[in-house]
């Protein structure tokens, strides 16, 4: 079943902050984050993986929650180059075929000067 | 450098016709994997491969057809039995090992459309 987005999309100014959140009814391993521009191939963030840590890349963050398999990712100071399609993908506990991603729908992130 | 590689990075298909889209990667990795995106969605997977030799069924394998006959090449091939193909088709790879801290290598994609 896919994970959920939320928001569908988010419009800030450079400089502004955003959260963009995943949630899953399934029991997770890990959570994936990708930044995908518009006709490209999407691009990896960030993996979480079970234990609710909190990692960082650049500005952007991200949280995962195993309890509530719910991954929230955090864009600080955005820059205009953080524009995008974010993607969460997610893992799920258990069976053999580990490695397989299950996709939200995505966010799309505009940022303006 | 590694990577993966897509070809063609555009290609149109009659009705009717079957299509293979390549899909070669040089970095070593075990799992690949074939995902559509149709536009303003997320990516959906079509079917994906551990090993050599072996491959599964994804969410949407209906009307694909794959092969893995070495570690390096998984080509997807479309067939006049996928109704509506048109679409952007991403071939990604990964060494699906517990608790790594790498996530999926993407190729650029393949746009398809039917004429």
């Amino acid at each position: 079943q896919q994970p959920v987005q939320s928001p569908q999309a988010v419009i800030l100014r450079e400089g502004e902050d955003a959260v963009i959140n995943c949630s899953s009814s399934k029991a997770l391993y890990s959570v994936h984050w990708y930044r995908q521009k518009h006709g490209e191939a999407p691009v990896f963030l960030m993996i979480l993986l079970k234990g609710g840590e909190q990692k960082g890349h650049e500005k952007i963050s991200a949280s995962f929650n195993e309890k509530k398999q719910q991954s929230s990712l955090y864009l600080t100071a955005s820059q205009l180059s953080y524009s995008g399609t974010y993607f969460c993908g997610t893992e799920q506990s258990g069976g053999t075929s580990y490695g397989k991603l299950t996709f939200g729908q995505g966010t799309i992130l505009t940022v303006h000067p | 450098d590694g990577g993966i590689t897509q070809s063609p990075k555009y290609l149109f298909r009659k009705e009717g016709q079957n299509v293979t889209l390549s899909c070669e990667q040089n970095l070593n990795h075990d799992a690949m994997y074939w995902y559509r995106q149709d536009p303003g969605q997320g990516l959906r997977l079509i079917y994906y491969s551990q090993i050599v030799n072996d491959f599964q069924k994804g969410d949407i394998a209906e009307g694909y057809s794959v092969s893995r006959e070495k570690k390096e090449s998984f080509p997807l091939t479309v067939t006049s039995a996928q109704k509506n193909p048109t679409a952007f088709y991403l071939c990604a790879s990964r060494n699906p090992i517990r608790d790594a801290v790498y996530g999926y290598t993407f190729g650029s994609g393949t746009r398809l459309t039917v004429v």
